[in-house]
């Protein structure tokens, strides 16, 4: 099984900052991941696939990069809209969720 | 637009089988060729892959669950469905249907939560 560790797992920070989150994989995934914002009480929304392809419609302060088995999703200029969950998920081997990042207000 | 709909018993005692049905709207599952998946989330944790269903029978499922799991789908009525025997509590959870796009979960339901409890 392919594990993913995704950290931190609570970030606070202000409207206005630039946030950054990773995730690593337990072996290598070349680019297959995929990151999704969560909101309470909703389902995921997929933001950036094959690790750094934003989804269409989503702002461009959001940013993913890496491969192999580091990766990170990198928010700028943090909006108030953003306040949310965010998880990785592999998708090389089946599918893999890393255990999500709760950005909150600082 | 592509919408998806979770429904099925909210209260599943233990030891018994939790079922749910995924409604697909706006696109034909017999001809998309797409995967149709089930994800869920237990209360306040994250995301777990259960499993995926394509329309022509073929199915993948978590090996954590798959002595316990039976996904089927039925073009006819442009839906799929979810089969988890001998549930516990351990089970509870929101549970989400999805589609697997060109690379990932592209289009999600809004999730049912189901709970274990006798």
């Amino acid at each position: 099984d392919i594990q993913i560790t995704q950290s931190p797992s609570t970030l606070s920070a202000s409207v206005g900052d630039r946030v950054i989150i990773t995730c690593r994989a337990s072996q290598s995934i070349s680019n297959w991941l995929a990151w999704f914002q969560q909101k309470p009480g909703k389902a995921p929304k997929l933001l950036i696939q094959r690790a750094s392809s934003l989804e269409s419609g989503v702002p461009s302060r959001f940013s993913g990069s890496g491969s192999g088995t580091e990766f990170t999703l990198t928010i700028n200029s943090l909006q108030p809209d953003d306040f949310a969950t965010y998880y990785c998920q592999q998708y090389n081997t089946y599918f893999t969720f890393g255990g999500g990042t709760k950005v909150e207000i600082k | 637009q592509l919408q998806l709909q979770e429904s099925g018993p909210g209260l599943v005692k233990p030891s018994e089988t939790l079922s749910l049905t995924c409604t697909v709207s706006n696109d034909s599952i017999s001809t998309s060729h797409y995967f149709w998946v089930w994800v869920r989330q237990p209360p306040g944790k994250g995301l777990e892959w259960i499993g995926s269903v394509h329309s022509n029978g073929n199915t993948y499922h978590n090996p954590s669950l798959r002595s316990r799991l039976s996904l089927s789908i039925d073009t006819s009525k442009n839906h799929f469905s979810l089969r988890l025997s001998s549930v516990t509590v351990a089970d509870t959870a929101v549970y989400f249907c999805a589609r697997l796009g060109s690379q990932t979960f592209d289009h999600w339901g809004q999730g049912t939560l189901v709970t274990v409890s006798s």
